[in-house]
């Protein structure tokens, strides 16, 4: 019964390159959240997507970031144009429907920008 | 103004005994759920307890327990006989009933360390 996948556990990128990090929720569910961690600090909303929509991406910065959950395949974080403060960790969540649905976490991606 | 407050940066406590992680939260939506995450050094979140503002009875987990006074607006997350293992950042949550999106609001996170 496999939890939050989340891929690549570590990605490194030059400043100017794109970063996608990839995202399969649990099975049967269908909500999709996206959060950053900076170092010694709690997670932060970035968006929240069901199956081919974004509900709320109030979180996200306005330029460079984008995030889809299609019909088929995984949920997709790309940011495009990387800067060094891009440097973070990228957790992906998911849960069932109701507010008294935990949120299960993946294993994060790290990302590093050289 | 803070959503949740976390104000013990880091916690020592021995092993075998139970400590108090603190967390207050400010909402003025009745409805709304708080959780508890385990973030040990090699960095996935765990989820170990929820606790809704209707509930009744305190939240109960195995050795996790939550002391929710809702007057008081706290949710201290209680760990009996600490074991080694529990030495991690713990993070306080809560979810709104009027945010559709049923996002989580963390706080910024206590460091505990277990002593042999």
């Amino acid at each position: 019964n496999a939890g939050v996948m989340q891929n690549p556990r570590h990605l490194v990128r030059r400043r100017g390159q794109e970063a996608r990090l990839r995202c399969s929720p649990m099975k049967g569910h269908s909500h999709v959240y996206w959060y950053r961690q900076l170092p010694e600090e709690g997670l932060k909303f970035m968006v929240y997507l069901q199956k081919e929509n974004i509900i709320d991406e109030s979180g996200m910065p306005k330029e460079r970031f984008s995030a889809e959950f299609p019909k088929e395949g995984p949920s997709i974080l790309r940011i495009q144009q990387v800067v060094r403060g891009d440097s973070a960790a990228y957790f992906c969540a998911s849960s069932l429907e109701g507010i008294n649905q935990p949120q299960h976490f993946g294993d994060g991606t790290r990302l590093s920008i050289l | 103004a803070q959503k949740i407050t976390q104000t013990q940066p880091g916690m020592f406590v021995q092993e075998k005994e139970a400590v108090t992680l603190d967390c207050t939260y400010d909402t003025s939506d009745p409805s709304y759920g708080l959780f508890w995450y385990k973030q040990p050094s090699s960095g996935e979140m765990i989820f170990l307890i929820y606790q809704g503002s209707y509930d009744q009875q305190n939240a109960t987990e195995g050795r996790y327990s939550l002391n929710f006074q809702k007057a008081r607006k706290s949710a201290n997350l209680v760990i009996s006989a600490s074991q080694l293992g529990d030495s991690a950042m713990y993070f306080c949550a809560m979810r709104e009933g009027k945010d559709s999106s049923y996002k989580l609001i963390f706080g910024s996170g206590t460091r505990l360390l277990v002593r042999p």
